[in-house]
């Protein structure tokens, strides 16, 4: 079975600009999550989806929005790049919302 | 607020037991899990516990859980070069708040 695939990896943007990141879920899983790595930070909880709606949501500025399809894919997407938007976003899903997460291995963001 | 605690670096050699230990403040945690990330990827489930088990074990892996202390640990058996990475414990409550909190994750490094 395919694991959580994200796109892209790797992206580079500039200040101001926006960006969109995808993640398709484990087949069958019907929650996703992402999660923001920096090194300074650690690993923050960005959002939750479940059918379509968000079920939880971080301490994130409205720049940072989120949305599932429902084929289960989600996307989530930064507008007003700043520079310490520069991260590893991972997304994660799992088979119900109290099951295990699994991640993919994330895309990395640099803001310049 | 919940906290999740984990010392920052072990070193150990090649074939010996690596313990790797996390504290959390949560009392309401139900969930807690060990996951592995290597250089460049996301991160990798491991294994996890409920909260009314003290112990789970899985291959090379050990997983104990003492509640009242808030304490879990994760016990590797016979380490091997592919185990250097560094290791997250997470811990989720089963209502409410439901976003996995991180520890800042130890760095396993194994000497051959």
């Amino acid at each position: 079975k395919a694991g959580v695939t994200q796109t892209p990896r790797y992206l580079i943007k500039t200040r101001g600009q926006q960006v969109t990141l995808s993640c398709s879920p484990i087949s069958g899983h019907r929650s996703v999550s992402w999660y923001q790595q920096t090194p300074g930070q650690g690993l923050q909880f960005l959002f939750e989806y479940f059918s379509e709606t968000q079920r939880n949501k971080g301490n994130f500025p409205g720049r940072f929005s989120g949305r599932q399809f429902s084929n289960s894919r989600s996307e989530m997407n930064v507008s007003t790049l700043e520079l310490g938007d520069s991260a590893l976003y991972l997304c994660a899903s799992s088979l119900e919302v109290n099951s295990p997460l699994h991640f993919g291995n994330g895309t990395r963001l640099t803001v310049t | 607020g919940e906290d999740v605690e984990q010392s920052l670096f072990l070193s150990v050699r090649e074939g010996d037991s690596s313990v790797i230990n996390c504290t959390y403040t949560d009392s309401s945690s139900t969930y807690l899990y060990w996951y592995k990330q290597e250089p460049g990827a996301g991160l990798q489930l491991l294994t996890y516990i409920f909260s009314n088990m003290d112990m789970k074990q899985d291959q090379r892996l050990t997983v104990l859980l003492n509640k009242k202390d808030k304490h879990l640990s994760l016990r590797i058996a016979d380490t091997q070069t592919g185990d250097s990475a560094i290791y997250f414990c997470a811990e989720r409550a089963d209502t409410g708040r439901r976003a996995l909190t991180f520890g800042s994750g130890t760095r396993l490094q194994v000497q051959p």
